[in-house]
This record gives C-alpha cells, structure tokens and sequence, in this order.
C-alpha cells in the first residue's frame, strides 16, 4: 500500500525567499508522484507530475520538484516565493502501474508568504 | 464552462437525513473519484468508478453509497446523514491509459450535518 508523509503542516516564508515544501512516500511499486495546489475556496489544481524519465519535473508557477528514489522523497521548490503562492499544497502518490489509478493524499502543507 | 461540476457547492442538514451530492463531468472521463476533505487529514478516498459498470469501494466508504448513472455523473449518497460526515467533499476524474494519470477535481461541495 501506498502512503505519503508530508513533514510541516504549515510553512511560514518571506516574500522573495526559498519555498521548501518536503514530501515523502512509501510504494511497493514503481510510483507516480504528483503536487496539487488548493486555494482558499476552490478544488485542487496539479501543479506538476512525476511519472518516469526525468527525474527534476518542472510545473506551473515557477515550481519544481525532483524524485530521489534513494531518498523516496519529492520535495516541491520554487526559489522566490511571491505573495499569491499563499495556498495549501498536497501530495499525492499513484498505484498506476496495476489496474487502479487511485491517488493517496500526504494530509497537506498550508504555505503562508509574508512581506 | 468548468470541465467538472458539484451541485450543490454547499449544504446544511440534520443528522438522519438522506442527502445526495452530484457530479458532472464534460471533460469525457472514463473514471471518476469521491473525496473527502478533513483538516489534517487531507483527502481520502470514498468510492472510485473506472467506467459505468465498475462501482469500487475507498478507505473510508462506511456510511456512504455511489451511483453512476452515465460516463459523465457520478453521484455520492449519504443514506442517513451523521455530524461526523461534515466535511468538504470532491468529485475527481481522469483518463485512461499511460500518460492520462492526472486527477482533475472539481470545486467541492461543503457539507455541514448537525
């Protein structure tokens, strides 16, 4: 079974700072790894994938994240935080490789920017 | 227009009610997903539906049925409504096959049972 930890349920940083949201996960199988972004009052948004290849995945709004097998890890980056980058951020693993394509959420990182 | 809708976006009723929350999708989905949302539990899965025959149940299905009634709506029940199903609830779906792996999610419908 699947299963994600996201380390830091908020994260607090300064307009034009480093974003560092950590992400982990446990696969038996070869995993599909995804960042969602969830603004106050609206759905969740994908703001980048890993599936196979490239191992640094480049997103929407600057992001980025790399999968580290070694590490099982997906950390999401993004190097100037900027005011509207307030959201909070799941991720999200995939038992794609059978005949499901179920997703299992971390339980969310509340990313708050100040001035 | 949205590519997937929830009807109704937010909603009040008392515990032992029956109520049921729908999903549209135009987007031509073969599957589609049930969420819920809890603060610091993210999102789980309620029940997931790979085509208009194939109903499979989440990790947390208990008190809850699904209907899916054509490829494009897949609706969520709530058989007798209790406060601990108060939560924000998304409908989900994605494509088949390699490279189509992406969930698109709707705007949520926010539940309130007393």
């Amino acid at each position: 079974a699947q299963s994600v930890t996201q380390l830091g349920s908020h994260v607090s940083v300064s307009e034009g700072a480093l974003v560092l949201l950590r992400c982990n996960y446990s696969s038996s199988v070869p995993p599909y790894l995804f960042w969602y972004v969830q603004y106050p009052n609206q759905g969740l948004q994908l703001l980048l994938k890993y599936t196979t290849g490239a191992t640094l995945v480049k997103g929407i709004n600057g992001f980025e994240a790399e999968f580290k097998k070694s590490e099982t890890s997906f950390h999401l980056t993004k190097p100037s935080a900027h005011m509207s980058d307030a959201a909070e951020y799941f991720c999200a693993v995939s038992d794609e490789t059978g005949t499901a394509s179920k997703l299992t959420f971390g339980t969310g990182t509340r990313l708050q920017v100040t001035l | 227009d949205a590519d997937v809708t929830q009807t109704p976006r937010n909603r009040i009723t008392k515990t032992g009610k029956r109520i049921m929350l729908e999903c549209s999708q135009t987007k031509g989905h073969d599957r589609m997903y049930w969420y819920r949302q809890d603060p610091g539990l993210g999102l789980r899965l309620i029940y997931y539906s790979f085509d208009v025959k194939d109903i499979n149940k989440g990790e947390i299905s208990d008190g809850y049925s699904v209907s899916r009634q054509a490829q494009a709506k897949f609706s969520l029940s709530l058989e007798s409504a209790i406060p601990n199903q108060t939560a924000l609830y998304f409908c989900a779906t994605s494509d088949r096959g390699a490279g189509q792996e992406t969930q698109y999610f709707g705007p949520g419908t926010r539940l309130l049972v007393l």
